[in-house]
């Protein structure tokens, strides 16, 4: 199976602070990484698919990139709706798996 | 507007068996290729199982951790996604979630909508 490992974990920032997540995988997995957001009692919520690209609705201050093992996802202006959890997943085989989570949280 | 509603879950002994079931509508169900998500309170999310469109045959892939144990099956006729889940065991406590995929391919199979979730608990 593919692991993937998120780091941070958690990380403590402001609104307007720039934000950067990574994601590692443990093999190759071309450009197949989702990253979803997740708000406490609420399901996650896919922001971008394919390492890159944005799902429609979701506002232009996500952004991702990265190929192969490494992947980050960046949050360009922090917002206050903006904090909760992140996890990456893997699309490129079974089975599909996802990262331990990087809780973004109020400083 | 896309809705799946997730019913079926709640307080069921070690070995015992219960059947989730998702109706999905605001969309062709039946050109869609469906998962099962779950995630344990605490945890982060774990793929659960696929169940390919007709075009692809209804072929299923499971996670391995629940393969032999439960089944994913559709009926587009009804616009709904099944999961039936036998010899549960304690560590198969989570909330199960419902989501369609956005496309077929590599590139964009992957979970656009979810459910809100149905909480299974095994306990005795």
């Amino acid at each position: 199976d593919i692991q993937l490992t998120q780091s941070p974990s958690f990380l403590s920032a402001s609104v307007g602070d720039r934000v950067t997540i990574t994601c590692r995988a443990s093999r190759g997995i071309s450009n197949y990484l989702a990253w979803f957001q997740q708000k406490p009692g609420k399901a996650p919520r896919l922001l971008i698919y394919s390492a890159s690209a944005l799902q429609s609705g979701v506002p232009s201050r996500f952004s991702g990139s990265g190929s192969g093992t490494e992947f980050t996802l960046t949050i360009s202006s922090l917002q206050p709706e903006d904090f909760a959890t992140y996890y990456c997943q893997q699309h490129n085989s079974y089975p599909l798996t996802f990262g331990g989570g990087a809780k973004v949280e109020i400083k | 507007e896309v809705q799946l509603v997730e019913s079926g879950g709640g307080l069921v002994q070690p070995g015992g068996s219960l059947r989730l079931s998702c109706a999905a509508s605001g969309f062709t169900f039946s050109d869609h290729y469906m998962d099962w998500v779950r995630q344990a309170p605490g945890k982060g999310p774990e793929w659960v199982g696929r169940i390919r469109n007709k075009a692809s045959s209804y072929t299923l892939e499971y996670a391995a951790s629940v393969k032999g144990r439960f089944t994913i099956s559709r009926d587009d006729s009804e616009n709904s996604l099944y999961l039936q889940m036998n010899t549960l065991k304690t560590e198969d406590t989570a909330f199960y979630y419902c989501t369609r995929l956005a496309g077929t391919g590599w590139s964009n199979a992957v979970a656009d909508y979810w459910g809100q979730g149905t909480l299974v608990t095994v306990s005795s």
